[in-house]
């Protein structure tokens, strides 16, 4: 079994301070852990993946997270929030089970950013 | 770069009346999915297709909802009654394979509401 825990369901930070979105994660195996950011009326765009390589990971838009197997988390994080940063985050979990990828979804973080 | 493309974006319908939804996955991608998200909820898995044959399916993927590839480029969802329930919107998703590394590609989604 598999889950993932989005601790905040709202953050607001102010434009230029950083920003950091948790997210921990539940999984039987060693899993492959995503961040995907949601524009309003827009689709889910990867931001960052993290499959086994390196532990800390650089994504698109300034964004990185870093897996911490001892902590099972995976952390979203950027130095200096953008206007354009404004959206929501889903952490997300995918494990190979029975020869296919189950991808389950945390609840979203809404990251409010003000001027 | 290439993009999972859906339509329509948005669809009102009558409660009881039929509504499908259309994919056009990554043209190399061979593993297919639904998810969809209830205003205000989590990002939930529909079913996912390889083959030409579902693969997996959750809970949600009764006997009203069916998918199809009729024509090897165009991934359907098909709703056969439609409930008020039902209102949500649908996102596609496509993979090139089932591996760690494998992320899937989403599209923008299809909101459909049911009066």
């Amino acid at each position: 079994a598999q889950s993932v825990t989005q601790l905040d369901s709202h953050v607001s930070v102010s434009e230029g301070t950083p920003v950091l979105l948790r997210c921990n994660y539940s999984s039987s195996y060693s899993p492959s852990l995503f961040w995907y950011v949601q524009h309003p009326n827009k689709g889910l765009q990867l931001l960052l993946k993290y499959t086994s390589a390196a532990t800390l990971v650089k994504g698109i838009n300034g964004f990185e997270a870093e897996f911490k197997k001892s902590e099972t988390s995976f952390h979203l994080t950027k130095p200096s929030a953008h206007m354009s940063d404004a959206a929501e985050y889903f952490c997300v979990v995918s494990l190979l089970s029975g020869g296919y990828q189950k991808v389950t979804f945390g609840t979203g973080t809404k990251l409010q950013v003000i001027p | 770069e290439p993009e999972v493309t859906q339509t329509p974006s948005h669809q009102v319908t009558q409660m009881g009346q039929e509504v499908i939804l259309r994919c056009v996955p990554i043209s190399n991608h061979l593993y297919f999915y639904w998810y969809r998200q209830i205003l205000g909820q989590k990002v939930e898995f529909l079913v996912s297709f390889y083959n030409n044959e579902i693969s997996e399916k959750s809970e949600i993927f009764d006997d009203q909802f069916s998918v199809e590839r009729p024509d090897g480029s165009n991934f359907t969802l098909k709703i056969r009654s439609t409930k008020l329930e039902d209102s949500a919107m649908y996102f596609c998703a496509s993979s090139l394979g089932q591996g760690r590394a494998n992320v899937l590609t989403f599209g923008a989604g299809s909101r459909l509401t049911v009066l």
